[in-house]
């Protein structure tokens, strides 16, 4: 069964400092990986996505993760903080089945000046 | 592409009274997903549909939650009566393979 361990439920990190948002995941089957941001008031949408290419992503904001399969993590990284990435992460993992994700529980990015 | 859309956003009920959310999803997607959304209990997935046929609906809290799929263009959410402990926002998402798009929610208040 697929499972996603996300690791601190909030996380704090001042304007222009490295922001690591840390995602563990269990999966029986070669595993399809997102990173969903939710800013307040808004639903869910895409980062970034690792469906078994390239082993470091690429997404939006200028945000990455790198899929390491030894330690089945998909931590997502950004170098400078913004103010603007203020928000909550969620990492899924594929369900295996009709698009189905299993999400993780969430990590709440505040960015302090 | 309009994106997935909710209606209503907001909905202020009492309880005992029947809610419904609606849901358009993104045309061609043959999948589609109702979340709720709480401080205390998270993201959790309800109900999902697969070419209109509901898959999996272990989610669905109890038998006063009910979800349809007339056709590949709607898909409603109903809560009949409605429990002041349902306040949540109500998300639906949609997908062709694996990547959802969610809608921008249904915030629900019930006094």
């Amino acid at each position: 069964a697929q499972s996603v361990t996300q690791l601190g439920s909030h996380v704090s990190v001042s304007e222009g400092a490295l922001v690591l948002l840390r995602c563990n995941y269990s999966s029986s089957v070669p595993p399809y990986l997102f990173w969903y941001v939710q800013y307040p008031n808004q639903g869910l949408q895409l980062l970034l996505k690792y469906t078994s290419a390239a082993t470091l992503v690429k997404g939006i904001n200028g945000f990455e993760a790198e899929f390491k399969k030894s330690e089945t993590s998909f931590h997502l990284t950004k170098p400078s903080a913004h103010m603007s990435d203020a928000a909550e992460y969620f990492c899924a993992v594929s369900g295996g089945s009709q698009g189905n994700l299993i999400f993780g529980k969430g990590t709440k990015l505040s960015v302090k000046p | 592409d309009a994106g997935v859309i909710q209606s209503p956003r907001h909905e202020v009920t009492e309880m005992g009274q029947e809610v419904t959310l609606r849901c358009k999803p993104i045309s061609g997607h043959n999948s589609l997903f109702w979340y709720r959304q709480t401080m205390m209990r998270g993201l959790e997935l309800l109900i999902y549909f697969n070419n209109n046929v509901p898959i999996d609906d272990s989610g669905m809290p109890e038998d006063r939650f009910s979800a349809k799929m007339p056709n590949a263009s709607f898909s409603t959410l109903k809560i009949q009566p409605s429990e002041p402990r349902d306040s949540a926002v109500y998300f639906c998402a949609s997908s062709l393979e694996n990547e959802q798009f969610f809608g921008p929610g249904t915030r629900l208040t019930v006094l």
